[in-house]
């Protein structure tokens, strides 16, 4: 089957300071899979942060990144200087194509807190 | 405006009482999907719709149904709900085939005494 393993829980970066959220992946089933980030804001439904769909490619949004390893199986979440504003739920997720329609296989989501 | 509503927000139920949960968007988006998020899991997909009347299961389809009579309306429902349904659940939608990128509404809260 797919799976997406990630860094989960609180996760707590003080302001201006770098952060690296971990994700891996595993797929039995998906030659080429399209990773994505999703973050869900207080009070609202998940968005996109941004996608991969090439090996080797990196994705980059709102000053986030993360790079799509295939050797390595993994789409780590990086931010160079994160600010209050990105405290939210992070999810790490990879895409499959089901029938004529497309699934979705999450992490459990880690949640930052920036702390002035 | 790209958007996916989700009515109620929040709702109270008793065990044993049937549940409607609705969900909408305004995107023409032929494919809708279900998913429920509990504490410590990511979300778990329960069904998928490709278009009206056109529904398969998820990974966690047990206990649910959904209806789907207008492309731009998808209804999940719980016949009986059982206080293991209490979940937040969230409706999403996307451009058939892909992976495309999933739209996701705000969620609903569901309790279940």
């Amino acid at each position: 089957g797919d799976s997406v393993t990630q860094t989960e829980g609180q996760v707590t970066v003080s302001e201006s300071k770098s952060l690296i959220i971990n994700c891996t992946y595993s797929t039995t089933s998906i030659a080429y899979p399209n990773l994505f980030w999703y973050v869900r804001y207080p009070g609202e439904g998940l968005q996109l942060l941004l996608k991969v769909i090439t090996a080797g490619q990196k994705g980059s949004s709102r000053g986030f990144e993360a790079t799509y390893n295939k050797e390595t199986t993994s789409f780590h979440l990086q931010k160079a200087s994160v600010q209050e504003s990105d405290s939210a739920v992070y999810y790490c997720a990879l895409g499959a194509t089901q029938g004529t329609g497309s699934k979705l296989s999450f992490g459990k989501g880690a949640k930052l807190t920036v702390s002035p | 405006d790209m958007k996916v509503t989700q009515m109620p927000r929040y709702l109270i139920k008793r065990m044993g009482e049937n549940v409607l949960l609705e969900c909408g968007q305004d995107m023409s988006h032929e494919t809708m999907y279900w998913y429920r998020q509990d504490p410590g899991l990511g979300l778990q997909l329960i069904y998928i719709s490709y278009d009206v009347d056109s529904n398969s299961e998820g990974d966690i389809p047990k206990g649910y149904r959904v209806s789907r009579k207008k492309r731009e309306h998808f209804s999940l429902i719980l016949d009986s709900a059982k206080t293991n349904q209490t979940s937040v659940y969230f409706c999403a939608s996307s451009l058939l085939g892909g992976p495309y990128e999933q739209y996701f509404g705000p969620g609903t809260r569901l309790t279940v005494l």
